[in-house]
């Protein structure tokens, strides 16, 4: 089924830690995104990619980094866990960076403690 | 700064309509957005509109007013499973999508 495949669906790591969230897509599209959804927030963009080969900083990017070698894997990685990035990561993509509707995967949830 | 407003929650009767309201200020616009969103789910596209007026498919409508920043999203015939989180996001000058923090729609039987 095309999709969006995120991995670990959830995970309690230390404080501290470093921590690499999955994402691949088979859709080929060319732009992909990491969001943090909190209780009461709006997802808030923390990194993106336009394409293969680019990334750029969302709204909340300190803390986080993530790189695109290829058009289907964005991997987000937390160098050292804190707590206050707790909270439910989604990634999605959509064709080109200038269409809004996003596919998302089904999200992993992270508690530091 | 950017913003977009929508109501924390909202509760309505099965087989009801409902009307879900969403103002925004943003630097530019490239279109409104909205999506759905189960409990523990990811959110799921709904319904676009870049131009003024009423974009309707099925049970779903979604009205846009640029002038008054101003979008709402109709649900009609309203069924059990229409229970989740409504969001609007605003795309912004740059194509970045700016999100509400959605609206928790209760259907009651």
């Amino acid at each position: 089924i095309a999709g969006i495949t995120q991995a670990p669906t959830s995970q309690i790591l230390a404080a501290g830690r470093r921590m690499t969230l999955r994402c691949t897509q088979d859709m080929r599209h060319n732009a992909m995104y990491w969001y943090r959804q909190d209780l009461g927030l709006g997802l808030r963009l923390i990194h993106y990619s336009n394409t293969a080969g680019t990334t750029g900083k969302g709204e909340v990017p300190d803390g986080y980094s993530v790189s695109r070698a290829n058009t289907d894997d964005f991997p987000l990685t937390l160098a050292s866990a804190v707590p206050s990035q707790t909270s439910v990561y989604f990634c999605a993509s959509s064709p080109g960076p200038d269409t809004g509707e996003l596919f998302f995967g089904e999200g992993s949830r992270l508690t530091v403690l | 700064g950017q913003n977009i407003d929508q109501p924390t929650e909202m509760t309505a009767t099965e087989g009801a309509i409902v009307q879900i309201n969403c103002t925004y200020q943003t630097s530019g616009f490239n279109g409104l957005f909205w999506y759905q969103q189960h409990a523990g789910e990811a959110p799921t596209f709904l319904s676009y509109n870049v131009l003024d007026g009423l974009e309707e498919k099925g049970r779903f409508s979604s009205f846009l007013s640029r002038s008054k920043g101003y979008s709402y999203l109709l649900l009609k015939e309203l069924q059990m499973k229409d229970s989740a989180s409504y969001l609007c996001a605003v795309s912004d000058s740059n194509y970045q999508l700016i999100w509400g923090a959605g609206t928790k729609l209760i259907i009651k039987p």
